[in-house]
């Protein structure tokens, strides 16, 4: 079984805060990714990884930044939050290797409110 | 137009009957299309993918996939409380150099006891 956890399951930060999403996946996954889901909106990819120190901006990265130091981690940075950036983050990874097949596991989520 | 649309709802059915979910998507040359049922507050589940035109059936779910209508339906059987969720259609694009999924807004399913 896919597993793949995240740091927090609620959190609570201010205006201006740093703050650390952390994603660890246990299934050798090379393909890991960060999405925000809102209401109305859907899930919106903010980054992802397709290998260790690699990153590719997804369709909303603006406010954030990632890491990758090892392929089981990847963490989310917000630099400076922003009460825009209330939302459910969910981390999720995949299996590189058939383009049509890749399936990708989610993490339970993160529900971050800034105040 | 919205790359990936799915009614959202909510679609409210009987116990026992079959509940019928729709997505359609502007690409066409989408690949492969994944159904996930998400519970409220908890995160995406997959059910099922499929990537070639007909029926793939597992167990109580069918994925339905027509590309020349861009069109792909989930069908649940026997609909149990148990299904009430909101359930994701994500297509995955041709090219790049990854495998991004395109989400749509997911529709709420509530089966009736």
């Amino acid at each position: 079984d896919v597993k793949v956890t995240q740091s927090s399951r609620y959190l609570v930060k201010r205006t201006g805060e740093k703050v650390f999403l952390e994603c660890v996946q246990d299934m050798d996954h090379e393909n890991m990714f960060w999405y925000r889901q809102d209401p109305g909106l859907g899930l919106r990819l903010i980054y992802f990884s397709y290998d260790v120190k690699m990153k590719e901006k997804g369709d909303i990265p603006e406010g954030y930044s990632v890491s990758r130091e090892k392929k089981e981690r990847f963490s989310l940075i917000l630099e400076s939050a922003s009460t825009n950036q209330t939302s459910m983050y969910l981390c999720a990874s995949s299996l590189w290797g058939d383009r049509v097949r890749e399936t990708q596991y989610f993490g339970p989520g993160t529900r971050l409110l800034v105040l | 137009q919205k790359e990936v649309e799915q009614n959202s709802g909510p679609l409210s059915v009987p116990e026992g009957a079959i509940a019928s979910l729709n997505c359609t998507y502007s690409d066409r040359g989408s690949q492969s299309f994944f159904w996930y049922r998400q519970y409220s507050g908890k995160s995406p589940e997959l059910i099922m993918f499929i990537y070639s035109n007909g029926d793939k059936e597992d167990g109580r779910f069918t994925a339905q996939l027509n590309k020349a209508s861009q069109y792909v339906s989930l069908l649940i059987r026997d609909s149990q409380p148990s299904d009430s969720a909101t359930y994701l259609c994500a297509v995955r694009g041709y090219g790049g150099a990854t495998n991004k999924l395109i989400f749509g807004t997911g529709t709420l399913l509530a089966v009736q006891p």
